[in-house]
């Protein structure tokens, strides 16, 4: 059975300060997506990053791919409300018959003003 | 370029009733999936189609099935509903060559009663 779990699973911050999430797996990923949620509404997509050891920078949202192509992080300086959601990371799996993607459960973070 | 749409937004059923939702992908994309999202938990794939035909399939019983038309739409149909089914339904879009990469509808929200 394929996983992808994530940590930590809720986080609240004060704004201004910085966070990390993390994405692991014990499988292989030919390529990983981080998603973000708002309540009610489908996830948007933040980043695809495909290459280990990628580094991908998106304003003030830093996402790495694990060299192994297992896990990944998202790290965010100076969170904002605007941040709060629930962040998802989603890993396409290599040498499946259609093209397979599992999804972790998910970090809900909340940023207070 | 569109992006995906989802009919109906939310949708209110008893048990035992059918129910169809539709998606309309993003144009180019010949890939559609389905996934299950509950409160609080990230979503879970029911299947995926592309050219017509259904291209693989996570843990959901028979009862859910699907379909894809030729412009690349497709429709979740769910029989003898349960009370667990109440959740959000996300179509998400993608290209069957691409990186892995999808792009969401907003989701059906789904209430059995």
């Amino acid at each position: 059975t394929q996983l992808l779990e994530q940590s930590p699973q809720f986080l609240s911050i004060q704004e201004g300060e910085n966070l990390t999430v993390y994405c692991n797996s014990s499988s292989v990923f030919s390529s990983l997506q981080w998603y973000r949620q708002e309540p009610g509404e489908g996830p948007v997509l933040l980043v695809t990053v495909v290459t280990g050891g990628e580094v991908k920078k998106l304003k003030r949202l830093t996402f790495q791919f694990g060299d192994a192509r297992k896990d990944s992080s998202l790290h965010i300086t100076a969170a904002q409300p605007g941040d709060t959601g629930l962040y998802l990371c989603a890993g396409r799996l290599m040498k499946t018959s259609y093209d397979k993607v599992i999804f972790g459960p998910g970090t809900s973070l909340s940023v207070i003003p | 370029e569109t992006g995906v749409t989802q009919s109906p937004t939310h949708l209110i059923k008893t048990r035992g009733q059918q129910v169809t939702l539709r998606c309309s992908s993003q144009s180019g994309h010949n890939t559609v999936s389905w996934y299950q999202q509950a409160l609080g938990q990230g979503p879970q794939f029911i299947f995926q189609y592309y050219r017509e035909e259904e291209n693989g399939r996570g843990n959901f019983p028979p009862r859910f099935s699907g379909l894809q038309f030729p412009n690349y739409s497709s429709e979740l149909n769910v029989n003898a509903l349960e009370l667990d089914d109440s959740a959000l339904y996300l179509c998400a879009s993608s290209l069957i060559s691409g990186d892995g990469t999808q792009y969401f509808g907003p989701g059906t929200r789904l209430l059995v009663l």
